[in-house]
């Protein structure tokens, strides 16, 4: 099986660009969609981008996904920061044996 | 609107066990891969098992391996997990979620807490 790898915290301030990073450990992150999911204290997780970049309806433009076969790796960008997207972002993929794997999850902050 | 609704947890020994339920609306059940996701007290996210659309595929991750069960009945719209031989590390939240490797939705979960 494989890892996925994101940062433990960032924190950014209202109105900024924060990038949250999600590193693959083997196999390549292109064979694979990268989903990432939104968790509010309290709440069910919901995803705000599926098959790598795309936005389910209803989550704001501000919130953007990529890859970068160089660095194997996932990432998510929200831009123009708002206190309510303070949340844990898991980022998630598979591989060929059809089990998903999640990261370990980054507690966003902004302040 | 897509609904699922989990149930079934509550206080369960170290090796009792314990069906959870999940009930489906709002969109094509039976047309759906299914999956079960637990969450640890202040832990992150764990893909726990999953099942094709017609019951005749199912994984699950190696920890509950021979413990529990997942099933589905798509006639009632209803994703199941059987878990037998609890232990203490089972305690988490359980979620229900559509999608077999990934998970377009989620539903509000039920705790599952392994204790005497």
């Amino acid at each position: 099986n494989f890892m996925l790898t994101q940062p433990h915290s960032v924190s950014e301030s209202p109105g900024k660009t924060v990038t949250i990073s999600c590193t693959r450990s083997s196999g390549s992150v292109a064979s694979y969609y990268v989903q990432w999911y939104q968790q509010r204290p309290g709440s069910s997780p919901t995803t705000v981008i599926y098959e790598d970049n795309q936005r389910p309806s209803g989550v704001p433009g501000r919130f953007s996904g990529s890859i970068d076969s160089s660095s194997n790796s996932a990432s998510l960008t929200i831009s123009g920061l708002k206190t309510e997207d303070e949340a844990d972002y898991y980022c998630q993929s598979y591989d060929n044996s059809n089990q998903g794997v999640f990261g370990g999850g980054t507690k966003l902050t902004v302040l | 609107e897509v609904q699922l609704v989990e149930s079934g947890g509550g206080l369960v020994q170290p090796g009792g066990s314990l069906r959870l339920s999940c009930a489906a609306s709002g969109f094509t059940f039976s047309s759906n891969w299914m999956s079960w996701v637990r969450q640890a007290p202040g832990k992150g996210l764990e893909w726990v098992a999953n099942i094709k659309q017609d019951g005749g595929e199912k994984y699950y991750v190696d920890s509950v391996k021979g413990r529990f069960t997942i099933s589905r009945d798509n006639a009632k719209n209803s994703l199941y997990l059987q878990m037998n031989s609890l232990r203490a590390e089972d305690t988490a939240v359980y979620y229900c979620a559509r999608g077999g490797v990934f998970y377009y939705s989620w539903g509000q979960g039920t705790l599952v807490t392994v204790s005497s």
